[in-house]
């Protein structure tokens, strides 16, 4: 069965950077998309982009494009999407899913406080 | 960038009512809409995909509809376990854009 197991919750000072895992089993890794969305307050989403996990291709919400870095692992069939230069507006809980948005990760709580 | 516009944001109904939730869209999208529940504390689950077809193992209560830029998700009668969170998503083009949610809860 699909699965998308990511990393557990990070708690990290304003400035720094985090990088969140989201490690695929269940289905061929290379042959879906890997979407990350932004999910604050337990209510409003964002999607923040997307890796092809095949040739690594990019795609960003604008919005995102100097916040987030996607990369993948294919040995490890592991997506990762680094968030950088942290501040309060980037606590949230974030998620990856699968294209199509079918399958999700269960999703990991970031908190930034000094 | 496609806005979409979810009414109501929050929806009181009682068990074994019709309920509905509309999603607009601000351009055309043909059927590229998603639909989802989430209750609190869990990831998101895909109940109707594509505007209209049902995800496997989801129940049969839910059904989406579609005409033009207005889709809509019904439950057509509303069961305790229904009470979650529920969300549209377009996946027309990017940057791919949700729904403010609609919160619903038992009258």
């Amino acid at each position: 069965q699909v699965n998308l197991l990511q990393s557990g919750a990070a708690l990290v000072k304003p400035g720094a950077s985090v990088k969140l895992s989201c490690k695929a089993s269940g289905y061929t890794f290379t042959d879906y998309y890997i979407h990350w969305v932004k999910q604050s307050h337990g209510k409003s989403l964002e999607w923040i982009g997307y890796i092809n996990p095949n040739s690594g291709y990019t795609n960003y919400n604008e919005k995102f494009k100097s916040k987030a870095t996607l990369t993948v692992d294919k040995s490890t069939n592991t997506a990762y999407m680094e968030l950088s230069r942290l501040t309060s507006e980037d606590s949230a809980t974030y998620y990856c899913t699968r294209r199509h948005f079918d399958y999700w990760g269960q999703g990991v709580m970031v908190t930034v406080s000094s | 960038d496609i806005q979409v516009t979810q009414s109501p944001s929050s929806l009181l109904a009682s068990l074994g009512e019709r309920v509905t939730i509309t999603c607009q869209t601000s351009q055309s999208i043909s059927n590229n809409l998603n639909w989802y529940q989430q209750k609190p504390g869990q990831a998101p689950m895909l109940l109707i995909y594509y505007a209209t077809s049902l995800q496997t193992g989801m129940p049969s209560r839910f059904s989406g509809q579609y005409s033009g830029r207005s889709f809509t998700l019904t439950i057509t009668s509303l069961e305790p376990e229904d009470i979650a969170n529920y969300f549209c998503l377009q996946h027309y083009s990017a940057p791919f854009t949700f729904g403010s949610g609609t919160k619903l809860e038992i009258k």
